[in-house]
């Protein structure tokens, strides 16, 4: 069965600090991914999304970036951090070519200070 | 492009109430709809999906009917319990593109009283 996980689960960084938020899906091959954002008491905002290796599309301008180095992993990641990065951030996969629904993953909770 | 909009909360009800939240959407074709579920401090799981025109959508209790007519995706369910409370969140797909972006409404923060 497929499975994803996403780590660390919870993230305490200070302003200007680095990031980097990894997500890896088991159990199967060339999946679409999603970073999603949900800031506090609000809806869920798309942020980046791939189609295979090396495959990134933005969906907001922003001080974050995604990356994918291996079929079934994807990173999120920042140079400076911003107060306002702060949220819930959730990776989610999809299979390839389909208009089924996405599986996330467990969240992983930002805090910039 | 794609929207949907649904029914603002918080929505606090007593256990064993009728529930709806109500969810509405704009899409070109025929898109799949959603809804998925919230508990607090976890990510979201899948409630409940519907594919085509007049399909129907249930699982623990809950039911959705997907309405082309209406244009709606409203969520029900006959008894609720505190266990019912989450933030619920209703969602569609586009049918045909292979990297569909799935949007998501603003979320409906559900509350139970015991």
């Amino acid at each position: 069965s497929q499975t994803i996980h996403q780590w660390p689960a919870t993230l305490v960084q200070p302003v200007g600090s680095p990031l980097s938020l990894e997500c890896t899906v088991e159990g199967t091959s060339n999946p679409n991914l999603y970073w999603y954002r949900q800031a506090a008491g609000r809806g869920l905002q798309l942020l980046f999304y791939s189609v295979g290796i090396g495959q990134i599309s933005s969906e907001v301008p922003q001080n974050l970036s995604a990356s994918r180095p291996q079929d079934r992993q994807f990173i999120l990641s920042s140079k400076k951090l911003l107060l306002s990065d702060s949220g819930f951030y959730l990776c989610a996969w999809r299979a390839s070519g389909a208009a089924g629904e996405l599986f996330f993953g467990e969240g992983s909770r930002l805090t910039v200070l | 492009g794609n929207s949907v909009t649904q029914m603002e909360g918080p929505v606090t009800l007593s256990e064993e109430a009728f529930l709806t939240i109500n969810c509405t959407y704009t899409a070109t074709g025929y898109p799949s709809l959603f809804w998925y579920v919230q508990y607090p401090g976890e990510g979201l799981q899948l409630l409940l999906k519907a594919t085509k025109a007049d399909d129907k959508g249930s699982n623990k209790g809950f039911e959705a009917t997907y309405r082309k007519e209406t244009t709606s995706f409203h969520l029900e369910k006959g008894s609720v319990q505190v266990s019912d409370s989450a933030v619920y969140f209703c969602a569609l797909s586009g049918r045909y593109s292979s990297a569909s972006k799935i949007i998501f409404g603003s979320g409906t923060r559900l509350s139970i009283r015991p």
